[in-house]
């Protein structure tokens, strides 16, 4: 069965530095999303973006993060200058056309650790 | 305003019973809802939804859910809990937009 993958698993970084963030969407899918999930708190939406732009952002998706596909496969989350806040566990999702159209498919997740 | 609440932290059941980890919602209309499983280091696994037609979903594993419009509640059931069935259970809802709103999680703990 097709899935999402992420990577890196676990990204550690020093406050300041740039992360960038990897994901592969199931292949025919054409609407993609971040979501990050604060350690034991609930999951939350941050981007969506298709057809290549942000479709919707949320208040915590500032001028420190940005997203792109840069060749039609990958979907990144860059993160600019990176706050101790910003530690969180980074999921991706994909949703495809069809009888899917209503289903997000999630990947495992980036754990970022800011330091 | 939280459109999606699971007003349990934790759900404590023996192995062999049932089990329930309850969701509302407070949205007007026809929600779309969805459960979401997270295991240990693992990603959100989907589970069920409900979008329109039969009041009571099957989903994976043996889970099911019942869609009740007067209670405005969508709660996660399954009629003989398992071990494995531990994780954490997420509620959400899908907006207009398409994304998906989650409650806050409901730890589920099945003893031996």
């Amino acid at each position: 069965e097709p899935e999402v993958t992420q990577t890196p698993s676990h990204q550690v970084t020093q406050m300041g530095q740039e992360v960038i963030l990897r994901c592969v969407p199931i292949s025919n899918h054409l609407y993609f999303y971040w979501y990050r999930q604060i350690l034991g708190q609930k999951v939350e939406f941050l981007v969506s973006f298709y057809n290549n732009e942000i479709s919707e952002k949320s208040e915590i998706f500032d001028d420190q993060f940005s997203v792109e596909r840069p060749d039609g496969s990958n979907f990144t989350l860059k993160i600019r200058s990176t706050k101790l806040e910003d530690s969180a566990m980074y999921f991706c999702a994909s949703r495809g056309p069809g009888r899917a159209v209503n289903e997000q498919y999630f990947g495992p997740g980036t754990r970022l650790t800011v330091t | 305003a939280q459109s999606v609440a699971q007003p349990e932290d934790q759900v404590n059941v023996a192995e062999g019973n049932p089990l329930t980890v309850k969701c509302t919602y407070s949205v007007s209309g026809n929600p779309y809802l969805f459960w979401y499983v997270q295991y240990p280091n693992r990603g959100l696994q989907f589970l069920l939804k409900y979008i329109t037609g039969d009041n009571l979903v099957k989903g994976s594993y043996g889970f099911e859910a019942e869609f009740n419009k007067s209670q405005t509640s969508f709660h996660l059931k399954k009629p003989s809990a398992l071990v494995s069935d531990s994780a954490l259970y997420f509620c959400a809802r899908m907006d207009s937009s398409y994304k998906l709103i989650f409650g806050s999680g409901t730890r589920l703990l099945v003893r031996p």
